[in-house]
């Protein structure tokens, strides 16, 4: 199985500051990789599809990119409604599978 | 606009039988396949199994294999995860999630319930 590590756990910021999460996998995944959002109380949010396409109606300051085993989500100025558990996961291989999630937080 | 809704949340005992469902909005219900998560409490998402409405077909991650059952109602656009005898490790958020690509599961889950709480106490 394809085993998905997230980093860092959690990351402390700021609202308007700069965010890059960071998400590794096994194998090579080439670029069937996704990213979700997750509020307390909510369901997960799709975000990113591809490694690094916006999903429908998902703010441009969201960015993703990567490829192979390396990815990394992006959000250019980070607002409040942002603070949340991001989530990688990857369908690529059989079974698909989540990252441990990064919580970001305010700082 | 496609939706998944879950059945309510539930407190059970172990040993108890519980099934516990997910039903669509849309006509093309049948075209996707549908996936389970589950979120332990404070933890992360884990990808449990997935079903094909179309044919019943059903695959397991290993390590649900056994544990639980996913099945199907076409008639009512339902699926289903069911377990024969619950367990406290049981206790968690069950989420179904449509895989986006009509007929695979090489896919994003882009559509999600809101999710049922199941709560097994020992």
């Amino acid at each position: 199985e394809v085993v998905m590590t997230q980093s860092p756990a959690t990351l402390s910021v700021s609202p308007g500051e700069r965010v890059t999460l960071s998400c590794r996998a096994s194998q090579n995944l080439i670029t069937n990789l996704a990213w979700y959002q997750q509020k307390p109380g909510q369901a997960p949010r799709l975000l990113i599809i591809g490694a690094s396409t916006r999903a429908t109606g998902i703010p441009a300051r969201f960015s993703g990119s990567g490829s192979g085993t390396e990815f990394t989500l992006t959000i250019s100025s980070l607002q409040s409604e942002d603070f949340a558990v991001y989530y990688c996961q990857q369908y690529n291989n059989w079974p698909p599978a989540f990252g441990q999630g990064t919580k970001v937080e305010i700082k | 606009e496609v939706q998944l809704v879950q059945s309510r949340s539930e407190v059970k005992k172990s040993g108890e039988f519980l099934k516990i469902s997910c039903k669509g909005s849309a006509d093309s219900f049948t075209t996707y396949w549908i996936g389970w998560v589950r979120q332990m409490p404070g933890k992360g998402l884990e990808w449990m199994g997935i079903i094909y409405p179309d044919d019943s077909d059903t695959r397991y991650r290993p390590s649900f294999q056994g544990q639980v059952t996913i099945s199907v109602d076409r008639s009512t656009s339902t699926a289903y995860l069911q377990w024969n005898s619950l367990k406290a490790s049981d206790t968690a958020i069950y989420y179904c999630a449509r895989h986006s690509r009509p007929g695979s599961w090489y896919a994003e889950m882009d559509v999600w319930g809101q999710g049922t709480t199941v709560t097994v106490s020992s």
